[in-house]
């Protein structure tokens, strides 16, 4: 079955850039898509279609793929971006089945 | 603004058939796909399935043979049904609504979530 990659942790001082990685052989066809979800709390989407924003996400996140990876980036980050974060995509073959990356946890510190 | 918003199961035991409800508000049932997704312990986000309302819906092939999703249209809601639970099926269980369906599913808003617990 088809499997989205992530590293399991990224550290970041506050005001530094992180960068989460999501490797995935269907993305250079699909599309991906960043999920955050604090403690607690539902997932949020912050990218879709590779690096778009929905309205009301903060103009530091920030999303783009080159081949089978595809990075989200978080300029500037804040004490308030400590997360887990997610990739998403779908597979390539036949009707579209969605995945989800493992996870990253973000520390800000 | 959309909401949506999961029934409570409480505890379930193995064997027994977990039903869900979706409430929607702010968005037609009719407008859109839905979908159910889960959340292990583990932290892993797992797709379980999404229906259209008027049409077929789509499952996890690994869940298939024990899930259907439905909708009603007249409370705006849609439902999900996983037979013979198991202590696997532990998890915190979602609602959300993909906005285009088709080939390119994905998901804009999400209930805020319900756990659910099997355990005999």
């Amino acid at each position: 079955s088809y499997e989205l990659t992530q590293p399991p942790s990224v550290s970041v001082s506050p005001g530094q850039t992180a960068r989460i990685t999501c490797s995935g052989d269907a993305l250079p066809k699909k599309y991906a898509y960043w999920y955050q979800q604090k403690s607690g709390q539902a997932p949020v989407l912050v990218i879709y279609e590779d690096n778009k924003r929905p309205s009301g996400i903060p103009e530091r996140f920030s999303g783009s793929t080159s081949g089978t990876l595809a990075t989200l980036s978080i300029s500037g980050a804040q004490v308030e971006d400590e997360a887990d974060y997610y990739c998403y995509s779908t597979d390539n073959s036949g009707p579209p089945r969605p995945v989800f990356g493992p996870g990253t946890k973000v520390t800000v510190l | 603004q959309v909401q949506l918003q999961e029934s409570d199961p409480g505890l379930l035991k193995p064997s027994e058939t977990l039903s869900l409800t979706c409430t929607v508000s702010g968005a037609s049932i009719g407008n859109y796909y839905w979908t159910w997704i889960r959340q292990s312990p583990g932290k892993e986000l797992e797709w379980i399935g999404s229906i259209y309302y008027g049409g077929s819906a789509n499952y996890n092939p690994s869940l298939k043979s024990r899930v259907t999703i439905s909708t009603d249209l007249s409370k705006n809601q849609f439902s999900l049904k996983l037979h013979s639970v198991t202590a696997a099926d532990t998890a915190v269980y979602y609602c959300a609504r993909d906005p285009y369906g088709g080939n390119s599913p994905y998901f804009d808003h999400w209930g805020q979530g319900t756990l659910v617990t099997v355990s005999s």
